[in-house]
């Protein structure tokens, strides 16, 4: 069974940084994409980023710059590391697999809210 | 940037009813077009990808239709599971970038 687990998930201050962890298990996580989808509270789905089986990264032009995604395959687990965080950031995390472009699988998400 | 334009925002419908969901690109996607249904509390779940194709375990009274900048889903009969909000997402450009429709309510009348 596919199973996705995000944490790092707290309340941080406007201008400060985050780590978030995504363990996964039950697929091939070294041969897999996975990405970071945001969902603000209320509102949509919102594409954050994607790596690569093989390294590449990719992000939303929302967050280019300021958040890092990167995968530990010895660990099977995807982090996000957030910088200059703002209080758009507000949002749910999810980590999820992506096969050319679909997402198959996703956690259950982890709160990030950004406020003072 | 490819925006996803979803019609209507709520559908109020009763049990047994049929549900018809649009989907409206701003410029041809082809057929790289998933929905996804997402329950109160809960993480998004795929019911269909290239357009038309049911996902894994997904029941036969979801279908997708379209291509191009128009794409509809379709929920035969519905049931009380089947209320919740349902988005669909283009991946044309994958990987440089997706974008997801604001979502549709489906609702009880």
């Amino acid at each position: 069974e596919v199973q996705l687990l995000e944490s790092g998930g707290a309340l941080v201050q406007p201008g400060g940084s985050l780590r978030l962890s995504c363990a996964a298990s039950g697929f091939t996580f070294s041969s897999s994409s996975v990405s970071w989808v945001r969902q603000a509270p209320g509102k949509g789905l919102e594409w954050v980023s994607a790596i690569h089986s093989d390294g590449p990264t990719f992000y939303a032009a929302s967050v280019k710059g300021r958040f890092t995604i990167s995968r530990d395959n010895s660990k099977d687990t995807l982090f996000l590391q957030m910088t200059s965080l703002r209080a758009e950031d507000t949002a749910i995390y999810y980590c999820a697999t992506t096969f050319v472009g679909r997402h198959d699988y996703w956690g259950q998400g982890t709160l990030v809210t950004v406020s003072s | 940037e490819i925006v996803m334009t979803q019609s209507p925002a709520t559908l109020s419908l009763s049990p047994g009813e049929r549900a018809t969901l649009s989907c409206r690109a701003s410029q041809s996607v082809g057929s790289n077009l998933a929905w996804y249904q997402q329950k109160s509390g809960q993480a998004p779940r795929l019911l269909i990808y290239s357009a038309s194709t049911r996902a894994t375990g997904v029941a036969a009274r979801f279908s997708g239709s379209g291509s191009g900048t128009e794409f509809t889903l379709t929920i035969s009969s519905l049931q009380s599971e089947d209320f919740a909000v349902y988005y669909c997402q283009q991946y044309n450009n994958w990987p440089q970038t997706e974008t997801f429709g604001q979502g549709t309510k489906v609702e009880v009348k």
